[in-house]
């Protein structure tokens, strides 16, 4: 299994470009997400998406949009790169599940090993 | 103010040490803490995971919640050069639901 999968890993854009970052998960979890990475802010949910066909926005969904195409793949889309948006974008997955013996479950996040953006 | 405050560090100790990496948090909806590290260069993976207030134990990895203070823990015994890295601390309100996470720390554990 490759897990989550990212593509492009680098690119560079001018002002105003547009451009869509690709996920792809091969776990079948129904639940996938993008987030930026910025220095000293964490990672910050930008969309998600909690099953196939629904999205929903996150903490910080300006300036993006999202296409959940079918289970496996969920993209991200800068319609006008913004010196901003220069990050680290961070794909995950997740699926909840039942602990054994209990009544909670718990998701799990499986994180792509990101793509690296830069507006200029 | 931030919901989930983390001291970005960086922290810097000799290998052997005992390392204490902690989190702060406003929500008191918060019931899922979780604890990530993050190699250069690489998306986070999950260290720890704990629901409500307790301890857990894995190996050399110790979670501590305290709700009633909102404070969260991650102790490393016999840290080593490998555990050198970025730790999130990572929260939610549901065990499915979007997580919140602090900064990240960034420590380094030298021979």
């Amino acid at each position: 299994n490759a897990g989550v999968t990212q593509t492009p890993k680098f690119q560079v854009l001018k002002t105003g470009q547009s451009m869509t970052l690709q996920c792809a998960q091969d776990m079948n979890h129904n639940s996938m997400y993008w987030y930026r990475q910025d220095p000293g802010m964490g990672l910050r949910l930008i969309y998600y998406s909690a099953s196939e066909g629904t999205t929903d926005k996150g903490e910080v969904p300006n300036g993006y949009n999202v296409s959940r195409l079918n289970k496996r793949e969920f993209s991200l889309r800068l319609e006008s790169a913004a010196p901003s948006q220069t990050s680290v974008y961070f794909c995950a997955s997740s699926e909840a599940y039942y602990a054994s013996g209990g009544s909670s479950t718990r998701q799990t996040q499986y994180f792509g090993p990101g793509t690296r953006l830069l507006v200029l | 103010q931030k919901e989930v405050e983390q001291d970005p560090g960086p922290l810097s100790v000799p290998e052997g040490a005992i390392v204490s990496l902690n989190c702060t948090y406003s929500n008191s909806a918060f019931q899922y803490f979780m604890w990530y590290r993050q190699y250069s260069r690489k998306g986070p993976e999950l260290l720890m995971y704990t629901y409500s207030s307790g301890n857990k134990e894995d190996g050399r990895f110790t979670a501590q919640v305290d709700k009633s203070s909102k404070y969260i823990s991650l102790f490393i015994r016999d840290s080593q050069p490998s555990d050198s890295a970025t730790y999130l601390c990572a929260m939610s309100r549901t065990s499915y639901g979007k997580l919140t996470f602090g900064q990240g720390t960034i420590l380094t554990v030298h021979p």
